[in-house]
């Protein structure tokens, strides 16, 4: 079963304009990482936060944790074409289980040029 | 540096059959993950493997088995194939180091469709 839910599925919008995307997730995580996936082909990771940060930033992205709304958010500023896509963010647990990554179902982001 | 490979990239396989997936590591990785993404959905962890062992699974059936090779690749067996295992398959590697923030690199996929 999937450990997270992610807000919005879909997302539309202009080129130049911010998008952000919310996930939640269910139990306590020793860090939270978000890909990116193009036509159902392979992940590329974007940005991962440990769940002691609370916010990270990595070119046009940045991230935010929320260890006790169990949630978190990424946004991309300034927004491309090239930024169509699947976002997922994913979960790895506290205990034992190194390289499991759980996975969201996924926001879908159209960026119109 | 060649990143993650899987091959094939596309599979067409009937009800009851058996199917082998192969994935060759990130050159340096030593540990390779698979995951199954239905359409729509989002990946979810089949196995692990690392020194040839599998180290961690999830919840999935008997009828999905895996081999890691002392070079690291891996294949991935599905035997008894149901319409349910249609979906995209993906291999990801990282370099064990006991840390659960070792980033993982995915493959293309290969996507199996089962008649």
């Amino acid at each position: 079963s999937q450990q997270g839910e992610e807000d919005p599925q879909a997302l539309s919008i202009q080129e130049g304009e911010n998008a952000t995307m919310n996930c939640s997730y269910k139990t306590s995580i020793n860090n939270l990482q978000w890909y990116r996936q193009n036509s159902g082909r392979g992940l590329v990771h974007l940005i991962l936060i440990r769940s002691n940060e609370r916010e990270k930033h990595s070119g046009r992205l940045r991230v935010t944790l929320d260890t006790s709304k169990k949630s978190s958010s990424l946004l991309i500023t300034a927004s491309r074409a090239a930024d169509t896509a699947s976002y997922f963010c994913a979960t790895v647990g506290v205990s034992g289980n190194t390289g499991k990554l759980i996975f969201g179902q996924g926001t879908t982001l159209q960026v119109k040029p | 540096d060649a990143g993650v490979t899987q091959s094939p990239t596309h599979l067409i396989k009937t009800r009851g059959q058996q199917v082998t997936l192969r994935c060759s590591p990130k050159s340096g990785h030593d540990t390779v993950s698979w995951y199954q993404q239905a359409l729509g959905q989002g990946p979810q962890f089949i196995f692990q493997y690392y020194e040839e062992e599998e180290r961690q699974r999830g919840n999935f059936p008997d009828r999905f088995s895996g081999h890691q090779f002392p070079n690291y690749s891996s294949e991935l067996n599905v035997n008894a194939l149901l319409l349910g295992d249609s979906a995209l398959y993906l291999c990801a590697s990282s370099l064990f180091q006991g840390s659960s923030t070792d980033t993982q690199y995915f493959g293309p996929g290969t996507r199996l469709t089962v008649l």
